[in-house]
């Protein structure tokens, strides 16, 4: 059964420092997401990707965040200068028809800024 | 209360129970969707509901969901150790061009063998 995948599945970073972090969505699938999950807290979205633009980004995903999708598989989120608080849990999600369908997550990336 | 609140917050149950978990919301929905997630894992797919019907099943799992009351709950019948998780709710919005799923804050499910 095909599913998304993510790298890495754990990343520790030095605060101020970029990362990229990297997903490859169910091949068919035309809607991406980002997604994040502080520990112990709910899952919040962050951003949604259709034909190669931003569709819809919540207040968190500020100017330190950018997503890509530099080939027909992957779709990157960066974050280019990490704070604390952005420790948490990444998740990728796509989904093949918009509005109605489900959406099938990645294992997600665990991210620890120190 | 916020769109998306379950309840109860933490379930413990013997094995081979029934265990019920309950979602509200407060805006309208295009579609509610549950989730499972395993201990610091990935969230997997369970089960979607769309908002013109009132209950679905997938195999031991029963969703109902009541648009007047925005609210759904999730049955899980003869629950196995494995059962073990953390079960969310999340809901589509009706609006075109909102996309994202909104999550609730999560039952946690403990099985005791």
């Amino acid at each position: 059964e095909p599913e998304v995948t993510q790298t890495p599945s754990h990343q520790v970073t030095q605060m101020g420092q970029e990362v990229i972090l990297r997903c490859v969505p169910i091949s068919n699938h035309l809607y991406f997401y980002w997604y994040r999950q502080i520990l112990g807290q709910k899952v919040e979205f962050l951003v949604s990707f259709y034909n190669n633009e931003i569709s819809e980004k919540s207040e968190i995903f500020d100017d330190q965040f950018s997503v890509e999708r530099p080939d027909g598989s992957n779709f990157t989120l960066k974050i280019r200068s990490t704070k604390l608080e952005d420790s948490a849990m990444y998740f990728c999600a796509s989904e093949g028809t918009g509005g109605a369908g489900t959406q099938y997550f990645g294992p997600g990336t665990r991210l620890l800024v120190l | 209360s916020q769109q998306g609140e379950e309840d109860p917050q933490a379930l413990s149950i013997q094995e081979g129970e029934n265990a019920t978990m309950n979602c509200s919301y407060k805006t309208s929905i295009n579609n509610l969707q549950w989730y499972r997630q395993n201990s610091g894992r990935g969230l997997v797919h369970l089960i979607l509901i769309r908002s013109n019907e009132r209950e679905k099943h997938s195999g031991r799992l029963r969703v109902t969901l009541d648009t007047s009351k925005k609210s759904s709950s999730l049955l899980i019948t003869a629950s196995r150790a494995a059962d073990t998780a953390s079960y969310f709710c999340a809901m589509r919005p009706t609006n075109f061009g909102n996309e994202k799923l909104t999550f609730g804050t999560g039952t946690r499910l403990t099985i005791i063998p």
